[in-house]
């Protein structure tokens, strides 16, 4: 069994650019999460994509934007990079239809530092 | 919409000592109740879940936390802790009929030999 794969590991960018994080998900899952974890806090809920549709977004501008493919694999892109941005960007897979009541299987993160 | 508390930034234990590591929801409705622990520079890994049913709930690593709903509590212990437990521990509400998890700060767990 495949797990949660995140790429890459690491990403160093500027304020302003663009940026995509990627996600495999582990094998029978079809609904992806993606969370946000600054330094020394616990993750914030992004979004999550089910059935290739977003099905439940936390508190976060438009500028972070996701793709889920066929394969149940997924894409975060976030535009304008701020300073803040700068945290361990986590993805989670899980099976169903995406409520509240099924365990997710993480990642390990892309840890993304903006300068 | 629900809320986690996690008061304690840092526990300390020596190994083989008991551990409760505390955590406080605020919901209107029974919610879904998780606990997950994180590795340093790796991703959270689920130790238990409560839905419903039983209160007392049994997890991987011999860790079980206990749904208490008059203190609006999901305490997680584990009766001897061991040097691998050393990670930082979050607790996580689900709202029934959301799809929005909430995670609390963490509780970093400190083992001394």
């Amino acid at each position: 069994e495949t797990g949660v794969t995140q790429s890459p590991t690491h990403l160093i960018k500027t304020r302003g650019q663009q940026v995509t994080l990627r996600c495999s998900s582990q094998s029978g899952h079809n609904t992806v999460s993606w969370y946000q974890q600054a330094l020394g806090q616990g993750p914030q809920f992004i979004f999550q994509y089910y059935r290739e549709e977003e099905n439940g977004r936390g508190n976060f501008p438009p500028r972070f934007s996701g793709l889920q493919f066929p394969n149940y694999s997924s894409e975060l892109n976030v535009n304008a990079l701020e300073l803040d941005d700068s945290a361990l960007y986590l993805c989670a897979s899980s099976f169903g239809d995406g409520r509240g009541d099924q365990p997710q299987h993480f990642g390990d993160g892309t840890r993304l530092s903006i300068l | 919409a629900q809320s986690v508390t996690q008061p304690d930034i840092h526990i300390t234990v020596s190994e083989g000592a008991s551990l409760e590591l505390r955590c406080n929801y605020s919901y209107g409705a029974t919610p879904y109740l998780f606990w997950y622990v994180q590795s340093p520079g790796q991703g959270l890994q689920l130790l238990l879940k409560y839905f419903s049913g039983d209160t007392l709930v049994q997890g991987i690593k011999g860790f079980e936390a206990e749904f208490k709903r008059s203190q609006s509590s999901f305490n997680l212990r584990k009766p001897s802790v061991h040097w691998s437990d050393a990670a930082e521990y979050f607790c996580a509400v689900g709202a029934r009929g959301s799809y929005i998890p909430t995670f609390g700060r963490g509780t970093s767990l400190i083992v001394h030999p």
